[in-house]
């Protein structure tokens, strides 16, 4: 039982480049969500999709856009990467928001220069 | 206003010390409360879990106690081990994370 998957698990970009991670589960939840966790900032919600077709702005959201086209897929891309958005990403999913437990990926390291 | 307040750390200690790592929170109503364990290089995994007040989540030896008079989390161990070296992550239903404890246990 693969869980949550995440990749790639390391990117270096330039600054200015695009770029996705891909977030795929399969245990057929339907809430899927996107974290940074940065040092001293614990992790911070970026956007989140309560089912196939939608997507929601979370705690910081500029700068990155999602879609969630496949119930088990969740991108996040990132069009014009800038050195603030070096971080380590995580996507995580559950059965349904707040009263069950998430499961994350184990995330990708990005480095933007 | 939603929030989680997690002790700072890092936090060392020696192997079978007694362990707490404080968790308040503020919230509308009563949210269901977790602990997650983040080893190295990894995500974050399910410590425990409560869903309301009183509740006691347990789980390898850790436990909490969802205690709604002090809006707090506690989380606790009896007897510390090596393996239990990780970042410890409180929050609550609302996606809301405390910012992480990082424990290491010394042998």
């Amino acid at each position: 039982n693969a869980g949550v998957t995440q990749t790639p698990k390391f990117r270096v970009l330039k600054t200015g480049q695009s770029m996705t991670l891909l977030c795929a589960q399969d245990m057929n939840h339907e809430y899927m969500y996107w974290y940074r966790q940065d040092p001293g900032m614990g992790l911070r919600l970026i956007h989140y999709s309560v089912g196939e077709g939608t997507t929601a702005k979370g705690e910081v959201p500029d700068g990155y856009n999602v879609s969630r086209l496949k119930k088990q897929n969740f991108l996040l891309g990132l069009e014009s990467a800038a050195p603030s958005q070096t971080s380590v990403y995580f996507c995580a999913s559950s059965y349904s928001r707040g009263r069950t437990p998430q499961h994350f990926g184990d995330g990708t390291r990005l480095s933007i220069l | 206003g939603n929030s989680v307040t997690q002790m700072e750390g890092p936090v060392t200690l020696s192997e079978e010390a007694f362990l707490t790592i404080n968790c308040t929170y503020t919230a509308t109503g009563y949210p269901s409360l977790f602990w997650y364990v983040q080893y190295p290089g990894e995500g974050l995994q399910l410590l425990l879990k409560a869903t309301k007040a009183d509740d006691k989540g347990s789980n390898k030896g850790f436990e909490a106690t969802y205690r709604k008079e002090t809006t707090s989390f506690h989380l606790e161990k009896g007897s510390v081990q090596v393996s239990d070296s990780a970042v410890y992550f409180c929050e609550n239903e609302k996606l809301t994370f405390g910012t992480g404890t990082r424990l290491t246990i010394i042998p």
